[in-house]
């Protein structure tokens, strides 16, 4: 079965800061890598996914992945921190069959202002 | 644009009561999925229905029962809840198999006294 660690269960940053939210995966088949940020008493949103195409992943407000094979990690960055970027961020892994995913444990992210 | 429906939003039971959390989604997906987030220990795998009148385990199936009732519906039932089983549950449905987008309800706040 797939996994992924993400390592800091919390992160602070300061407003206009880099962000930098770690994911390292294991994979026995090509993994197909995901993030997902949770606002506050939320259901989970996509971010971006890599799957299997340009190894460096754009997404939604700034964030991007890039996913590197040798290092079985695709972290998660975005160059200025802003204060709406607080959340909780999974790094997940999907599996076959039956099309699984598995998340890890998750980082807090806090802006400080 | 309901996307996925869960209900109830939150629900208090006493050890030994029984409940079905409900789920619905209007987007035609085939997968469908059960999880659930406590603290430190991110989202864990539940259930799962890769096809209407398809389920198989997840991570952590014990205590849990699922029924794939038709395309749009999938219910996660407590046949004699734990105070182990206080957690936030969610539901969620993909798209395109293993690269889909996973998508979420808002979440189901469970307390067992």
């Amino acid at each position: 079965a797939q996994s992924v660690t993400q390592l800091g269960s919390h992160v602070s940053v300061s407003e206009g800061a880099l962000v930098l939210l770690r994911c390292n995966y294991s994979s026995s088949v090509p993994p197909y890598l995901f993030w997902y940020v949770q606002y506050p008493n939320q259901g989970l949103q996509l971010l971006l996914k890599y799957t299997s195409a340009a190894t460096l992943v754009k997404g939604i407000n700034g964030f991007e992945a890039e996913f590197k094979k040798s290092e079985t990690s695709f972290h998660l960055t975005k160059p200025s921190a802003h204060m709406s970027d607080a959340a909780e961020y999974f790094c997940a892994v999907s599996d076959v069959p039956g099309n699984q995913f598995y998340f890890g444990t998750g980082t807090s992210l806090t802006v400080i202002p | 644009n309901a996307g996925v429906t869960q209900t109830p939003k939150f629900q208090v039971l006493k050890t030994g009561q029984s409940m079905t959390l409900q789920c619905a989604q209007d987007m035609n997906h085939n997968s469908m999925y059960w999880y659930r987030q406590d603290p430190g220990m991110g989202l864990r795998l539940i259930y799962y229905s890769a096809s209407e009148g398809t389920t198989d385990k997840g991570e952590v199936p014990n205590g849990y029962n699922v029924s794939r009732l038709n395309k749009r519906e999938f219910s996660l039932r407590l046949e004699s809840a734990a105070p182990s089983q206080t957690s936030v549950y969610f539901c969620a449905s993909s798209e395109a198999g293993r690269t889909g987008e996973l998508f979420f309800g808002e979440g189901s706040r469970l307390t067992v006294l």
